[in-house]
């Protein structure tokens, strides 16, 4: 069982946004700043999509956003792409030198 | 263009001994931390172990605390992870990762590690 949780499903048609969740506690996404996501294709790597709870790397299309309240973290991703399918999944620090993972969501275009 | 290439996967029976490396082109190694993170079949991911660019602080989770060993070697673009003591439960897929600014910035495609008698 992973520490953050997840939907496991979400989905929308091309052009909607969707909001993915991440809830954790007030030991780790309560309680820090440093909340990511990152998206995975299926045999691909895990690619960096957010840190810090709403910033992009470099060369992260601004469709992507996040952000925070109290416990659960959100991925909202805008204007949907046929290639935005893919799992995402959250992490975040958990204090004492510790990190943890959401399960991921299965991000469905329609 | 970053890549992060694991090696040293494979078969071990319980109680065994396994020793992984990753080997980092495309960006100045020294520069930053680096992370191992697993998964095991059919569940989410697990954070490992971490070392810091200078390899002054390593910090490991529960669960391979005192069995596993993070190290790392600049001169050759390294980082390993020592595993001894293995149990089924270590069964992974383990992605060496280059650590950004609190989070996983860059990842390798894993390699499998399997447990088992």
């Amino acid at each position: 069982q992973s520490a953050l949780t997840q939907p496991p499903s979400a989905s929308g048609s091309p052009g909607q946004s969707v909001t993915i969740s991440c809830t954790g506690t007030s030991s780790d996404v309560g309680g820090y700043n440093y909340v990511s996501w990152y998206q995975r294709h299926p045999g691909k790597a895990p690619k960096f999509m957010i840190y810090e709870v709403n910033k992009r790397p470099s060369g992260v299309p601004d469709r992507f956003s996040g952000s925070k309240s109290g416990n659960t973290a959100s991925l909202t991703v805008s204007g949907l792409q046929p290639d935005d399918e893919a799992i995402y999944f959250c992490a975040s620090y958990a204090g004492r030198n510790n990190w943890v993972f959401g399960a991921g969501t299965q991000l469905t275009v329609l | 263009q970053e890549q992060l290439r694991e090696s040293g996967g494979g078969v071990v029976q319980p109680g065994g001994s396994l020793r992984l490396s990753c080997t980092a082109s495309g960006f100045i190694f020294r520069s930053y931390g680096m992370h191992w993170v697993r998964q095991a079949p059919g569940k989410g991911l697990e954070w490992v172990t971490f070392i810091r660019n200078d390899g002054s602080d390593k910090y490991y989770a529960d669960s391979v605390k005192g069995r596993f060993t993070i190290s790392r070697d600049d001169s050759e673009n390294t980082v390993s992870l020592q595993m001894n003591s293995l149990r089924a439960e270590d069964t992974a897929i383990y992605h060496c990762v280059k650590d950004m600014d609190w989070g996983f910035g860059f990842w390798g495609q894993g390699i499998l590690v399997s447990v088992s008698s």
